[in-house]
């Protein structure tokens, strides 16, 4: 149980393209997602936390009219990264909490998304 | 000073060989703590989640909370060469906080 999956799992776009990320909760209701970056030998950085039907809560500095989330469902989340640019090329990575009787904290995560932008 | 610190490595043993791994926390507020493994270019798994101070046991894997000390530690037994992979802590505040992470060890267990 508790199998998240993300989609694409890689993608190459040119700069100033939009790229839509998606995040699925295959076997369980998320009521929060959370979408993370990762750099290459480092740690995950939490970029904004997302809860169904509510507008998404950006980490300081993460600007939120580049990366647009939308949570539509308790099973869908996509992030949508706008005006893409070189130095957003990373590996973002989505996770899923609030599994039934779970806690929210008790994340899962999808297999991530090497996005690279030329 | 991070709020969480852990070792990046890389940490060499051999197969059999018990893995010792762990990270240090500032805040005392924290009081969930988990353990994730990472393969490369895949996402985190979730290994150990505990509550508060103690011990918990899961199969080869042994998680340890010491509040007081502001440590917690994970000891894998019988390492394999599958066992090689990023190990990440992460730790939040409540059950409805976000997670605080480590910046993950690498552990490479040889044959």
């Amino acid at each position: 149980g508790a199998v998240v999956s993300q989609h694409p799992s890689r993608v190459i776009c040119k700069s100033g393209t939009s790229v839509k990320i998606e995040c699925r909760s295959l076997d369980f209701q998320a009521t929060t997602m959370f979408w993370y970056r990762q750099f290459p030998k480092q740690s995950l950085m939490l970029m904004a936390t997302s809860n169904e039907g509510s507008k998404a809560t950006y980490e300081q500095g993460v600007e939120k009219d580049k990366f647009l989330i939308n949570h539509a469902s308790l099973t869908l989340s996509t992030l949508t990264v706008t005006s893409a640019h070189p130095e957003d090329s990373s590996f973002y990575i989505c996770s899923a909490g609030g599994t039934s009787g779970g806690a929210h904290n008790e994340q899962f995560f999808g297999p991530g998304t090497r996005l690279t932008v030329l | 000073q991070k709020e969480v610190e852990q070792d990046p490595g890389p940490l060499s043993v051999p197969e059999g060989a018990i893995v010792s791994l762990n990270c240090t926390y500032s805040n005392s507020a924290f009081q969930y703590f988990m353990w994730y493994r990472q393969y490369s270019r895949k996402g985190p798994e979730l290994l150990m989640y505990t509550y508060s101070s103690g011990n918990k046991e899961d199969g080869r894997f042994t998680a340890q909370v010491d509040k007081s000390s502001k440590y917690i530690s994970l000891f894998i037994r019988d390492s394999q060469p599958s066992d090689s992979a990023t190990y990440l802590c992460a730790m939040s505040y409540d059950s409805w906080g976000k997670l605080q992470f480590g910046a993950g060890t690498q552990v490479v267990v040889t044959p």
